[in-house]
């Protein structure tokens, strides 16, 4: 099956400086997530960007769009030890999903360490 | 509300012994997703059901797993016999009909020895 591809596979950075993950996929897409993954609290949705969208904020997280590069990018700004974990891209692609059959394809995920 | 609730949380079995997994979706989720977590690997879907129905099982590998979701609302995932392969963790996702966003419960994690 298809699956995005996360950039970097690693990221170290120190608390308060900005950490930015990128996403590429293959197919055209309905909308794009990133999910972010740590032992405490398991897969937890952060964001959801639409096809028809360039740009999205929730807080500290900023989600960027191109569709026509088939890439996505997600920036943390001012990071805390807290956002230590793992962050993955999911995308619903389309045509395959229609109506009820919504299946998301993974990428491999970042691995975002942030030092006190 | 309550999230989705796996159990157990952590099991381990000998190579070819059986196992099973319980997820209980949050109430009104229709959709009710498996997948499977290999270490440093993003999850793969193994089963979709849409209240009891199938709707894809493509990556599901019948010969030795099964998943059911009788009543629409628990599910239950089994494996006969396990391999070493099957080491991984399995989570369950619901989501509610019209939304795109899936809600994880906290996996089970299988070592098979």
């Amino acid at each position: 099956s298809q699956q995005g591809e996360e950039d970097p596979q690693a990221l170290s950075i120190q608390e308060g400086e900005n950490a930015t993950m990128n996403c590429s996929y293959k197919t055209s897409i309905n909308n794009l997530q990133w999910y972010r993954q740590n032992s405490g609290r398991g897969l937890v949705h952060l964001i959801l960007i639409r096809s028809n969208e360039r740009e999205k904020h929730s807080g500290r997280l900023r989600v960027t769009l191109d569709t026509s590069k088939k890439s996505s990018s997600l920036l943390i700004t001012a990071s805390r030890a807290a956002d230590t974990a793992s962050y993955f891209c999911a995308t619903d692609p389309r045509p395959y999903n229609a109506g009820n059959n919504r299946k998301l394809i993974w990428g491999l995920g970042t691995s975002l360490a942030v030092n006190p | 509300e309550a999230g989705v609730a796996q159990s157990p949380r952590y099991k381990i079995i000998e190579k070819r012994q059986s196992v099973a997994f319980w997820c209980n979706p949050i109430s009104g989720h229709a959709t009710l997703y498996w997948y499977q977590q290999i270490l440093g690997q993003g999850p793969k879907l193994l089963i979709q059901f849409q209240n009891n129905g199938v709707v894809d099982d493509s990556q599901l590998p019948k010969d030795r797993f099964s998943a059911e979701r009788l009543k629409g609302v628990d599910s239950t995932l089994k494996i006969q016999p396990a391999k070493l392969e099957d080491s991984a963790v399995y989570l369950c996702a619901s989501r509610r009909s019209g939304y795109n966003e899936q809600f994880f419960g906290p996996g089970t994690r299988l070592t098979v020895l």
